[in-house]
C-alpha cells in the first residue's frame, strides 16, 4: 500500500542543524521530494532528488537518500526563524495502475526558537 | 511567486450554493492537479489533468466537477457541498505527469 511516514513535530534552537526523516514505501520511486509550506500558503518545491543519487546539496539544504531502508531525510543547516514551517516528504509511486502520483507525508512541523 | 494562481483565496457557501474554483499556470507545464488538505489528514491528490485530458479522478464526489479547457487553466466546479468539504483546497501543475509540481496558494473553503 501506499505510505509515507513523517514525525509530527521538531523544534531547534536558531543557528542550530535540522534534520527531517521520512520513510517511504514504493521501491521503484523515481523521484522523492521534500515541499516547505508556510500558514496561510501552498507547498513550495523546496528540492527534490532522483532515486538514482544517495546526495544532493543545495546551498543550506542537504537531502540524503537511503534507498535500502525506503529513508528520505532534509537537513537545514543554520536554521533560522523564517524556516519555521510544515515540511512534506513526497514520492511518485505508482500504484494500483495510477501512475506518477504524487503520494504525500503528513508533515512535519518545525518550530525554530529564537 | 509560484507561477500558479488561484482564485478566491478565501470562500464561504452555504450547502445549497454553487461556486467555481480557478487556477492558472503561466509556467508553460501540461499537467494540472487539484488536491484537498484537510487537517490533520495527508494531502488528497482529487484530480489529474494531462494535456486538458482527465487522467485520474480519485473517488472523488459527483459534487465536486473539473473542468481543464485549456492547458493554463483549471476550474473545480462545486455545488450542493457538505460541511466535511471545508478544507484547503490546491492547484499544483508539472511539466508532464510525474515532473516536479508546482503549486499554487489555495483556497480555503468554508461550508456553512
Amino acid at each position: 500500500g501506499e505510505d509515507v511516514e513523517q514525525s509530527l513535530f521538531l523544534s531547534v534552537r536558531e543557528g542550530d542543524s535540522s534534520v527531517i526523516n521520512c520513510t517511504y514505501t514504493d521501491s521503484s520511486s523515481t523521484y522523492l521530494y521534500w515541499y516547505k509550506q508556510e500558514p496561510g500558503a501552498g507547498l513550495q518545491l523546496l528540492t527534490y532528488i532522483f532515486s538514482n543519487m544517495d546526495m544532493k546539496q543545495d546551498q543550506r539544504l542537504t537531502v540524503l537518500l537511503n534507498k535500502k531502508d525506503k529513508h528520505l531525510s532534509l537537513r537545514i543547516a543554520d536554521t533560522q526563524t523564517g524556516d519555521s514551517a510544515i515540511y512534506f516528504c513526497a514520492e511518485i509511486g505508482n500504484y494500483g495502475g495510477a501512475t506518477n502520483k504524487l503520494i504525500f507525508g503528513t508533515g512535519t512541523l518545525l518550530a525554530v526558537q529564537p | 511567486e509560484t507561477g500558479v494562481t488561484q482564485t478566491p483565496r478565501h470562500l464561504v457557501m452555504g450547502m445549497t450554493n454553487k461556486k467555481s474554483l480557478k487556477c492558472e499556470q503561466h509556467l508553460g507545464h501540461n499537467a494540472m492537479y487539484w488536491y484537498k488538505q484537510s487537517a490533520k489528514k495527508p494531502l488528497e491528490l482529487m484530480f489529474v489533468y494531462s494535456l486538458e485530458e482527465r487522467v485520474e479522478n480519485n473517488s472523488v464526489p459527483s459534487r465536486f466537477s473539473p473542468e481543464c479547457p485549456n492547458s493554463s487553466h483549471l476550474f473545480l466546479h462545486l455545488h450542493t457541498l457538505q460541511p466535511e468539504d471545508s478544507a484547503l483546497y490546491l492547484c499544483a501543475s508539472s511539466q508532464a505527469a510525474g515532473q516536479p509540481q508546482h503549486f499554487g496558494d489555495g483556497t480555503r473553503l468554508s461550508i456553512l
